[in-house]
């Protein structure tokens, strides 16, 4: 079955500390991975894909197919970086998506 | 820019009432889709639609249907609201693997 796991629900973190934001997925296919991020009363929008290989606001995530892992890192958390994080798995003509249950970023001062 | 839109930002309904949930792109997207996001549960697939008229059941369908009778719109029916129903409710469209998200619609059934 396909399937997202995003195992913490709340991550804190200060400010300059490195983050990692925990994704495994389950697919038999050829996956393709995102990052989706929702800010405080805005609309959810896409961070990143993995075949792009871009770093966004300094975000960066590999696709680890051995570990079947898709991890989202900034090396210093920014407060304006707190917000909720969904990963989401893809693949396939009508450009569905599964959602994890998404991962909660605060960064404290 | 696409541009999703979302007919209401809250709604509050009353239990048994039929409730009809608007959502517009601009972009000529074929691929349209209804979650629903409720904390610790994420975003469920409530249907989908691939093209006018088309649709096809997601992970929780029950309670709700769609109607698409144009490209750019993409409805969603509560044919009796129950307080179980209270949830945010987005709306995306999507071409080229990547969705594109609505401003959402909280509604809460009494």
């Amino acid at each position: 079955a396909q399937r997202v796991t995003q195992p913490e629900k709340l991550l804190s973190v200060f400010k300059g500390a490195p983050v990692e934001l925990k994704c495994n997925y389950s697919y038999s296919g050829s996956p393709e991975l995102f990052w989706y991020v929702q800010y405080s009363r805005q609309r959810l929008q896409l961070l990143l894909r993995h075949i792009s290989r871009e770093s966004i606001k300094g975000f960066t995530a590999d696709l680890n197919k051995g570990e079947t892992s898709f991890h989202l890192k900034k090396p210093f958390a920014q407060e304006e970086d707190s917000a909720m994080y969904y990963c989401a798995l893809g693949g396939g003509a009508t450009n569905k998506l599964i959602f994890g249950t998404g991962t909660l970023l605060a960064v404290q001062p | 820019d696409v541009k999703v839109t979302q007919s209401s930002r809250y709604l509050v309904k009353r239990t048994g009432e039929k409730v009809f949930l608007e959502c517009v792109q601009d972009m000529d997207h074929e691929n349209m889709f209804w979650y629903r996001q409720d904390p610790g549960l994420g975003l469920r697939l409530i249907y989908f639609s691939y093209d006018v008229k088309m649709k096809e059941k997601g992970d929780i369908p029950e309670g709700y249907s769609v109607s698409r009778e144009k490209k750019e719109r993409f409805s969603l029916i509560l044919e009796s609201a129950s307080t179980n129903q209270t949830s945010m409710y987005l709306c995306a469209s999507a071409r080229g693997g990547k969705q594109f998200f609505g401003p959402g619609t909280r509604l809460t059934v009494l």
